[in-house]
């Protein structure tokens, strides 16, 4: 069972460089979600897709770009990347009805 | 406005022993709670969730979970500690009829449980 793939699962950047986060999931769910974690800040939302098609901004959506391709995929691009975005970044799906199902994350340091 | 408050970084226990992880919350209407579990390098679990109904909801692992609606907290316990159930644990809170976007995780309670 696959549930929540992302890419990649590690990745340093050098300051002003860009790159996209991948994220799959195989549950035929309509919710996905970024979230960045940091230490003892929880998790923080990013970016929110209700259904293929739509998005909309999070908590801490400066900074950040999404794409919903498809009902399965959801990508997290950073444009010119900040050593503040320096963080853990995971994505998860749900059905209609939480709960949330993530995926292993990707640790992301920017110098 | 949504908030949700683990109060202690860190838990410790010895194995055998009961645990309890505090959560308290604060929603506008009826809360929809959840704990989750997040192992070393892994993406957070679900343990277990509180809608509606029984103040005591059981999940995953032997966990379970009190609601108690005066005192606004949603405590995680477990009669028995395993070493294995080390990990970091989040509560997180929404209302019940708000968008499923608008959910709220606490800062997380690290347990760790002692041979």
């Amino acid at each position: 069972n696959a549930g929540v793939t992302q890419t990649p699962k590690f990745q340093v950047l050098k300051t002003g460089q860009s790159m996209t986060l991948q994220c799959a999931q195989d549950m035929n769910h309509n919710s996905m979600y970024w979230y960045r974690q940091d230490p003892g800040m929880g998790l923080r939302l990013i970016y929110y897709s209700a259904s293929e098609g739509t998005t909309d901004k999070g908590e801490v959506p400066n900074g950040y770009n999404v794409s919903r391709l498809n009902k399965r995929e959801f990508s997290l691009r950073l444009e010119s990347a900040a050593p503040s975005q320096t963080s853990v970044y995971f994505c998860a799906s749900s059905p209609q009805s939480q709960p949330q199902h993530f995926g292993d994350g990707t640790r992301l340091s920017i110098l | 406005a949504q908030s949700v408050a683990q109060p202690e970084d860190q838990v410790n226990v010895a194995e055998g022993n009961p645990l309890t992880v505090k959560c308290t919350y604060s929603v506008s209407g009826n809360p929809y709670l959840f704990w989750y579990v997040q192992y070393p390098n892994r993406g957070l679990q679900f343990l277990l969730k509180y809608i509606t109904g029984d103040n005591l909801v059981k999940g995953s692992y032997g966990f379970e979970a009190e609601f108690n609606k005066s005192q606004t907290s949603f405590h995680l316990k477990k009669p028995s500690a395993l070493v294995s159930d080390s990990a970091l644990y989040f509560c997180a809170v929404r209302d019940l009829y708000s968008s499923a976007s608008k959910i709220i995780f606490g800062s997380g309670t690290r347990l760790s449980i002692r041979p």
